[in-house]
């Protein structure tokens, strides 16, 4: 199975909008409204910040927000902080119990 | 409020096997909601599903480490583990550990706890 591809890379200024998107199959992302987004600052655990597609778990911002249309996932992240600079990875489930993973995209607050 | 920590040796050497346990605490790892599973991350790259199982031991893992994977779960110490077999270098990884939801429960598919990570190195 093949990772998710993401933009290795995405940039804003604070107080902009960002959009990362996640491309994949009809067997994972097209197939399943099972996609989960993460977070990782350097060193750290992964945090989750979006599921099924839209969900966000509590204490997320709303500032964070899903969407999937087709093979595509996406991720926006609304009025930029600082804080937000991370790397962002996408998941979905791909049967079988099993799960894949975006190969993560870094996004820069200018 | 729920941890998991992981544990295990820090450096494997290459053909042998590297065995990791994920402890628990905070919460019952019988849970029917939940599955609990594996997620490595090679230097500067990204992340990669390794596997998970069930509280009652029904484990799946990714195709494409085959048949080198062994999850296992043991209640009685609220703990789960893995075994990879025959470790190369490319097995070189910071492994974490995760709570899964399951299919038709809370966050389905979605990992929403995670230990803090373990760095295994695999050389000789």
């Amino acid at each position: 199975q093949s990772a998710l591809t993401q933009p290795p890379s995405a940039s804003g200024s604070p107080g902009q909008s960002v959009t990362i998107s996640c491309t994949g199959t009809s067997s994972d992302i097209g197939g399943y409204n099972y996609v989960s987004w993460y977070q990782q600052h350097p060193g750290k655990a992964p945090k989750l910040m979006i599921y099924e597609v839209t969900q966000r778990p509590s204490g997320v911002p709303d500032r964070f927000s899903g969407s999937k249309s087709g093979n595509t996932a996406s991720l926006t992240v609304s009025g930029l902080q600082a804080e937000d600079e991370a790397d962002y990875y996408c998941s979905s489930y791909a049967g079988i119990n099993n799960v894949i993973f975006g190969g993560g995209t870094k996004l820069t607050v200018l | 409020q729920l941890q998991l920590q992981e544990s295990g040796p820090g450096l494997v050497k290459p053909s042998e096997t590297l065995s990791l346990t994920c402890t628990v605490s905070g919460g019952s790892i019988d849970s029917s909601g939940y599955n609990w599973g594996w997620i490595r991350q090679p230097p500067g790259q990204g992340l990669e599903w390794i596997g998970s199982v069930s509280y009652t031991g029904s484990a799946g893992h990714n195709p494409s480490l085959k048949s080198r994977v062994i999850i296992s779960v043991d209640t009685s110490k609220n703990q789960f583990s893995l075994k990879l077999s025959s470790v190369t270098a490319a097995d070189t990884a910071v492994y974490f550990c995760g709570r899964r939801g399951r299919g038709g429960g809370v966050a389905p598919y979605a990992v929403d706890v995670w230990g803090q990570g373990t760095t295994v190195t695999v050389s000789s």
